[in-house]
């Protein structure tokens, strides 16, 4: 079936270091969210990606949808302790319901 | 503006019980609304989903079952849960066409023992 594979599963980092978590599907997306789930919490929407090779900034966050629209990545420059959670990819494979991926725990070591 | 409201937050329910999770959203209508389930530390596995009052997709076989009895409410429903149930229970809805982001309720943490 359709799958949404992301790696790494877990990522610990030192405050201030960059992090990234990359998604690839086995299929072509026609659109792939991020999503964030801290501790507790539920997953909150981060950002849409639509075109090819599309990169979109949110201060500190970057990310980036492949030219082939299968895979994406999100990299987090200088990591604070506000950044600790689960980072989640989902994308749309043409199904009503989204495909996520198995997520990224972030944990950050002041 | 819109809102979801998901409960109860958490249950500790015996194996064999049933069960009954309700989700209601409010400020918006004809939502598609969706069931997923999280295992600790894991990703999140779709279970139903709706676009439509009676209507239900289901993604995964098992003991499990979601009605949608309103436009705006959505059931999470089992005759008799298993160990295998437990898990973060999360109720989400996004808009039937444009932007189709998520968004999600607080969550039910279910404890079966």
């Amino acid at each position: 079936g359709q799958q949404v594979m992301q790696i790494p599963q877990y990522q610990h980092v030192q405050e201030g270091e960059d992090f990234t978590t990359y998604c690839n599907s086995s299929t072509t997306l026609s659109n792939i969210q991020w999503y964030k789930q801290r501790p507790g919490g539920h997953p909150v929407f981060l950002i849409q990606l639509v075109k090819s090779g599309e990169v979109k900034k949110q201060k500190r966050l970057t990310f980036q949808f492949g030219e082939a629209k299968k895979n994406s990545s999100l990299h987090i420059t200088a990591t604070q302790t506000t950044d600790v959670g689960t980072y989640f990819c989902a994308g749309d494979t043409g199904r009503r319901a989204l495909t996520f991926g198995s997520g990224t725990r972030l944990q950050v070591q002041p | 503006s819109q809102t979801i409201h998901q409960w109860p937050a958490t249950l500790v329910q015996p194996v064999g019980s049933p069960l009954s999770l309700e989700c209601t959203v409010e400020g918006t209508s004809n939502p598609n609304l969706y069931w997923y389930r999280q295992a600790a530390g894991r990703g999140l596995q779709l279970l139903f989903y709706s676009v439509g009052i009676g209507q239900i997709s289901s993604e995964v076989p098992q003991n499990l079952s979601a009605s949608r009895p309103q436009d705006r409410q959505f059931i999470l429903s089992s005759k008799k849960l298993l160990l295998s149930d437990s898990g973060f229970y999360l109720c989400a809805w996004n808009l039937r066409t444009g932007v189709e982001k998520l968004f999600f309720g607080s969550g039910t943490q279910l404890s079966v023992l």
